[in-house]
């Protein structure tokens, strides 16, 4: 079975700052991992994924995430944050072929200006 | 395609009674799952599709829920004799099994509380 931490609830920080949001995972089998986004009263959308490849990963809105396989960590990162980013952010992973996402509980990113 | 639908967006019941949802995936999309998430957590996998075939069912989907994709198209999750701890946002998202893609593209959801 695989499961997700993701080890802070909530980040406050200030605009046009750098975050970063943590991620670790547990799995005995090889995953693909994932982040989503969710905004107020909407579902969930996809920032970035890492199936294979080279570790560090682009997604959309400036965001970026690397794949650590020896920490079983898959931070994501932003360096200038906008008061747009205000939102939930989730973690997830899936065992690679299996296409079933297990999510972190969440990290909610709240900017202020 | 405008993506994954789910109707309806909100959904007030009072215990005891039976509500349904339906989700209607992308269209070529040929898997299609359904997750809850409540106030404060990550969503949880409650059960998928393949086509028209159930593949998995979490131990979350006690025997008040039933969920089908009769025709491999859309999908209703109906809960029977609501209680309060049912009360979440119901996640539908959809999937094309063969491309390796890893993205589940989801619905808005449908928010039930249950008074």
């Amino acid at each position: 079975a695989q499961s997700v931490t993701q080890l802070d609830s909530q980040v406050p920080v200030f605009e046009e700052a750098p975050v970063e949001l943590r991620c670790n995972y547990s799995s005995s089998v090889s995953v693909y991992l994932f982040w989503y986004v969710q905004y107020p009263n909407q579902g969930l959308q996809l920032l970035l994924k890492y199936l294979s490849g080279s570790t560090l990963v682009k997604g959309i809105n400036g965001f970026e995430a690397e794949f650590n396989k020896s920490q079983t960590s898959f931070h994501l990162r932003k360096p200038s944050v906008h008061i747009s980013d205000t939102a939930e952010y989730f973690c997830a992973v899936s065992p690679q072929g299996a296409q079933k996402l297990v999510f972190g509980q969440g990290t909610r990113l709240t900017i202020n200006p | 395609d405008t993506g994954v639908s789910q109707d309806p967006r909100h959904k007030i019941t009072k215990r005891g009674q039976n509500v349904t949802f339906r989700c209607d995936p992308i269209s070529e999309h040929n898997r299609l799952y359904w997750y809850r998430q409540t106030l404060g957590q990550g969503p949880e996998f409650l059960t998928y599709f393949q086509n028209e075939a159930q593949l998995e069912k979490s131990r979350l989907l006690s025997d008040r829920f039933s969920a089908e994709r009769p025709k491999g198209s859309f999908s209703t999750l109906e809960i029977q004799r609501t209680e309060q701890g049912d009360s979440a946002m119901y996640l539908c998202a959809s999937y094309w099994w063969g491309t390796n893609t890893g993205e589940l593209f989801f619905g808005e959801g449908s928010r039930l509380t249950v008074l």
